[in-house]
């Protein structure tokens, strides 16, 4: 069975750090691509960062380029989100999703939840 | 950047009732797009992926339709677990999603 579970969301200051992780089972990451895709409170989904097969291809939302960091960990069938700089607008749950040969998110992690306030 | 405007945004029936969600892409879009349901505190969960393929495990009273720019999701007979928020997502370039569609019964 395929699963992907979400951890290290929490409450941080503006201008602070925090790297989400989501470890995945029932499929190895480094065979599919890999995304993130995130929820502000009461509002609809928005796409964050995307991960290749190879590693080669990466792409972020304009709204995290250079801020946020996408990685994968094989050994430890994981993928990681790196988010620097974080604004109070960067509130909201965040979803890990595999992305499937039909080209959509066909599997998704239950979220993890991330505040950013002062 | 590819816009996709949902309507309507909620959209109240009843058991057994005929209902169509559109969405509408700002460019063409082919038939990369997909509909996702996601009820309260939960992930979403893809229904169609390619304008009209049904997800393997979908009920088959959901059906999407649609190319170019125009695409609608429609559920034959509306069940009391299809309350949720419906979601069209755009993949022809990067990712968008719609705005949502709250469902109530």
């Amino acid at each position: 069975e395929v699963q992907l579970v979400e951890s290290g969301g929490d409450l941080v200051q503006p201008g602070g750090s925090l790297r989400l992780s989501c470890v995945a089972s029932g499929f190895n990451v480094n065979t599919y691509e890999m995304t993130w895709v995130r929820q502000a409170p009461g509002k609809g989904l928005e796409w964050v960062a995307f991960f290749s097969t190879s590693g080669k291809n990466i792409y972020y939302a304009d709204s995290v380029k250079g801020r946020f960091s996408i990685s994968r960990d094989n050994a430890k069938n994981s993928v990681y989100l790196q988010m620097d700089s974080l604004r109070v607008d960067d509130t909201g749950v965040y979803y890990c999703a595999r992305y499937s040969t039909s080209w959509s998110f066909d599997s998704w992690g239950p979220g993890t939840q991330v505040a950013v306030s002062s | 950047d590819i816009q996709m405007t949902q309507s309507p945004s909620t959209l109240s029936a009843s058991v057994g009732d005929r209902v169509t969600i559109t969405c509408r892409a700002s460019q063409r879009i082919s038939t990369w797009l997909a509909w996702y349901q996601q009820k309260p505190g939960k992930a979403p969960s893809l229904l169609i992926y390619g304008a009209t393929s049904l997800q393997s495990g979908v009920p088959s009273r959901f059906s999407g339709s649609g190319s170019g720019t125009e695409f609608t999701l429609t559920i034959s007979s509306l069940q009391p677990d299809d309350s949720a928020t419906y979601y069209c997502q755009q993949y022809s370039s990067y990712w968008t999603f719609g705005q949502g569609t709250k469902v109530e019964i």
